[in-house]
Formats: structure tokens, C-alpha cells, sequence
């Protein structure tokens, strides 16, 4: 089994939709959750931590259950430029390594 | 602007070459640096941690003698791909955490294409 699992989607919407992806993580000592935008050929940038309580950030919620081992990433109002992949990353202690998953492909269309 | 530099961002190299890779973190120092690889439509993964003035750790699987780490500054850590081979052509990806606001942020490079023919 996988540490990080995502769904690779490819998910495609049109403008202005609402979008939902998961996330799974095997590891319960998890302790830090984070959502990376990765662009085509291009290093992953922080979207947004994710925290206990849930977060959002303009358009973006991010939600998450520890019970689960689940976390979520909400856009409302998609733009054409949210057409990315977006990583699920957890990481275990303070300082430590990260593992990714897989990553989800969203492209949104005019 | 960048906070972590990686260079170069694209090479090209033949069969049986050495290849270079190095990673700065610019205005703040980095005692822990990770060295990822991405293959195409996959995830990043990790293949080392480079620890400044000790050894790196390997993750299972990564053969330590074909990718050489040094981590000789607090701001520099570099990856060697020793006598590349097609089957290592891929995205190598660094990263560096930096401490803000009391939250350790990992910031990444831009990446290091390898084409090795």
C-alpha cells in the first residue's frame, strides 16, 4: 500500500465548477499535511497547509480527518489557471521528509 | 523570488558520464536538504536527505555510490549521478526547509531535467 494515495484523476471542468480531491495516508504518527501545486515540468509550490480545525484560503478549503487518515482540497470557482496537478504531501515529525502522492491532474476548460 | 536555486535546470549528457547537480538555499542556511526524483506522471520521490558536514541518508533502494551527495556548506548541497545510464533520466528535484512564523516550510527547487543518451 501506498503511504500517500490520490486519485490521478484526470479531472476535467469547465470553468466556474467545483471541484473535490482526496487524499489517504497510511502513516497515523503523520503529523504535518500539505497540498503542493505542480505545474508541467515545474517544481511543486505550497498551496496550503492543512489543518485540524480545516482551512481556506480564498477558494481553496482544505480539510482534514485524522480518525480517516483523510484529507481533502475543495476549489470553488475554478479558472483556467488552476489547470495543474495537485500533490497530497504528509509528513511525519517536524523537520523530516515529506512523501507525496501521486498527484491529481485537474484541467480546467473555457 | 527563489528561495531554494537549483542549477542547472536542463542537461543533456552521454552514456557513461558524470553529472552534477547543485542545490543553494538563498538567505538562510539549510542544515537538511532532500534530493527527489520524478518520473514522468508519477510522484516525487525521495531519494536522500543530505545532512551538512555528516553523510546522507539513502532511502532504500537508492544506491549511494551512483548518487554521490555533499552537503559542504550550510547553503549548498550537490547531487552526482555517476556514470549516467538512460534508465536515470529523469527530474531531480531538491528542497530545503526554512523556518517561518515558527512552521517549517519546504521550499523546492526548479528542478534538473537529465536526458542521458
Amino acid at each position: 500500500r501506498k503511504e500517500v494515495e490520490q486519485d490521478p484523476g484526470p479531472f476535467n471542468v469547465p470553468e466556474g465548477a467545483t471541484v473535490a480531491f482526496n487524499c489517504t495516508y497510511s502513516n497515523s504518527a503523520s503529523q504535518s499535511f500539505f497540498w503542493y501545486r505542480q505545474d508541467c515540468r515545474k517544481e511543486p509550490k505550497l498551496l496550503m497547509s492543512v489543518y485540524s480545525s480545516g482551512n481556506e484560503d480564498g477558494r481553496f478549503t482544505a480539510q482534514l480527518n485524522r480518525a480517516s487518515q483523510y484529507i481533502s482540497l475543495l476549489i470553488r470557482d475554478s479558472k483556467l489557471s488552476d489547470s495543474a496537478t495537485y500533490l497530497c504531501v504528509v509528513r511525519e515529525y517536524n523537520n523530516n521528509d515529506m512523501r507525496f502522492g501521486a498527484g491529481t491532474r485537474l484541467t480546467v476548460k473555457p | 523570488g527563489a528561495v531554494v536555486s537549483q542549477h542547472p535546470s536542463w542537461v543533456i549528457c552521454k552514456s557513461g558520464t558524470s553529472v552534477k547537480i547543485e542545490c543553494r538555499s538563498l538567505d538562510f542556511q539549510a542544515t537538511t536538504m532532500f534530493w527527489y526524483r520524478q518520473f514522468p506522471k508519477q510522484s516525487l520521490m525521495l531519494m536522500a536527505t543530505s545532512n551538512e558536514g555528516s553523510k546522507a541518508t539513502y532511502e532504500q533502494g537508492v544506491e549511494k555510490d551512483k548518487f554521490l551527495i555533499n552537503h559542504a556548506s550550510l547553503t549548498l548541497s550537490t547531487l552526482t549521478v555517476t556514470s549516467a545510464h538512460p534508465e536515470d533520466s529523469s527530474f531531480y528535484i531538491c528542497s530545503a526547509t526554512r523556518q517561518i512564523l515558527a512552521k517549517n516550510i519546504q521550499y523546492f527547487g526548479a528542478g534538473t531535467r537529465l536526458s542521458v543518451l
